[in-house]
């Protein structure tokens, strides 16, 4: 079965200060997608990236870095210099080869104060 | 470019009624997926159509039902309201039968059950 754990429920940080979301995730398929979510309070949730199993390659887009490594399972988010507009929940979430469900972790609050 | 339409925003319905949500997907989608997020937690998967039938069905009781229509447009029915169905309800669709093409997320409907 998949699962994917986001272990902080709520990060506050001062603008302009760097943060990482950290989320762990099992599967048994070789073959998976992982991916980041922002849900703003508006309620949709935004794609942020898309990763597939056999592309270690951090990716970097603009203040958003993510550094994926198999070898713990994890695919970190990590915003640099944060602004207010910032501030959402954070969503990763997994996707097996030969399934179509996305399965979530629980999320991550990020509030950036000004 | 529309993205995926969902109706209504709100609902309050009462315990034991039954209850019709919307879903128009993004121009050139033609598959759609169900998604309930209780608060403060992760969405879970309920149902995917594609091709007018359900492809993969969630850990969700037979009270949750779909429909898709041939415009690829969806319809999720949940019948005997029980009070822990109150959850924003997310529409997500895709293109082809494989999510890796990437999901487009709708602002959902939240629904309350009194």
């Amino acid at each position: 079965a998949q699962k994917v754990t986001q272990a902080q429920t709520e990060i506050s940080v001062v603008e302009k200060e760097d943060v990482t979301l950290d989320c762990v995730y099992e599967t048994r398929d070789t073959t998976y997608y992982l991916f980041w979510y922002k849900q703003p309070p508006s309620g949709e949730l935004v794609f942020l990236i898309r990763r597939n199993s056999f592309d270690e390659q951090n990716e970097i887009s603009g203040r958003y870095s993510w550094n994926f490594q198999k070898s713990t399972s994890s695919f970190n988010f990590t915003i640099t210099a944060s602004q207010v507009v910032d501030s959402a929940v954070y969503f990763c979430a997994l996707s097996e080869a030969y399934d179509y469900k996305l399965s979530f972790g629980a999320g991550t609050t990020v509030t950036v104060r000004a | 470019d529309a993205g995926v339409t969902q109706s209504p925003t709100h609902l309050i319905k009462t315990r034991g009624q039954q209850v019709t949500l919307r879903c128009s997907p993004k121009s050139g989608h033609d598959t759609v997926s169900w998604y309930q997020q209780a608060l403060g937690q992760g969405p879970q998967f309920i149902f995917q159509y594609y091709e007018e039938e359900e492809r993969q069905r969630g850990n969700f009781p037979d009270r949750f039902s779909g429909h898709q229509f041939p415009n690829y447009s969806s319809e999720l029915n949940v019948n005997a309201l029980l009070l822990g169905d109150s959850a924003l309800y997310l529409c997500a669709s895709s293109l082809g039968d494989r999510e890796v093409f990437g999901y487009t997320f709708g602002s959902g409907t939240r629904l309350t059950v009194v």
